[in-house]
């Protein structure tokens, strides 16, 4: 199995409060990937990183904002929760050549 | 706009063969893959094309046509372990340098029965 790890796996947190969400590989691939899935909406794309410091927005990057400071992490801000955030979110990592992507376990985010 | 649709439901019996079709409207393409869910659990891959033609995996092939902007899965000798989501999802969306961009279509819940 890919290495990767989401953290935390799961949150409860309040409207307004910030949330930030952890992405962590031990592959050294080149692209890192935030979604979210929804019932009825399948994956949805918020950000992208096609390396360090290079992050392009997805489908849904409203209210979400990213980093990527080194290789192995890529982080998924909050940076004011709302109850339409509550989802499962997804990272995924792939070395690029091919549409391959390892996702990690998931994140289960419910904002009251 | 861009987009990719599926069927959002099938139904097979168990030791049968079914395809789940995807159609995409995109303004870049560089591949097409698929991925299979289980309730619960994480997307894992099951293919990619990049050319045209069928590629088989074991039970699975995936088909790609550039010219119609499809393809599909099929899976054959139905398991009731393939009960699952499946979806498709295209490489390379916006045209960008950059071809790393993923987007995946709604899924197709598939149910295989006794």
């Amino acid at each position: 199995d890919a290495g990767i790890t989401q953290s935390p796996r799961h949150k409860v947190t309040e409207t307004g409060t910030p949330v930030t969400l952890r992405c962590h590989q031990t592959e050294n691939h080149r692209y890192m990937y935030w979604y979210r899935q929804d019932p009825g909406h399948g994956l949805r794309l918020i950000h992208y990183s096609y390396g360090v410091k290079d992050t392009d927005k997805g489908e849904v990057s409203d209210g979400y904002s990213v980093s990527r400071s080194k290789t192995e992490d890529f982080l998924l801000t909050l940076e004011s929760a709302t109850s339409s955030q509550t989802s499962v979110y997804f990272c995924a990592i792939s070395p690029g050549s091919t549409g391959e992507l390892f996702f990690g376990e998931g994140s289960r985010l419910t904002v009251l | 706009g861009q987009s990719l649709e599926q069927p959002s439901e099938v139904t097979a019996v168990e030791g049968a063969i079914v395809q789940i079709n995807c159609t995409y409207q995109t303004s870049g393409f560089y591949g097409l893959s698929w991925y299979q869910q289980h309730d619960g659990g994480a997307p894992t891959f099951l293919s990619y094309n990049a050319l045209d033609g069928l590629e088989e995996t074991g039970r699975f092939s995936s088909f790609l046509s550039r010219s119609d902007s499809y393809g599909y899965l099929l899976l054959q000798e139905l398991q009731m372990k393939d009960s699952a989501s499946y979806f498709c999802a295209v490489r390379g969306i916006g045209g960008s340098s950059n071809t790393g961009k993923l987007i995946f279509g709604q899924g197709t819940t598939l149910q295989v029965k006794p």
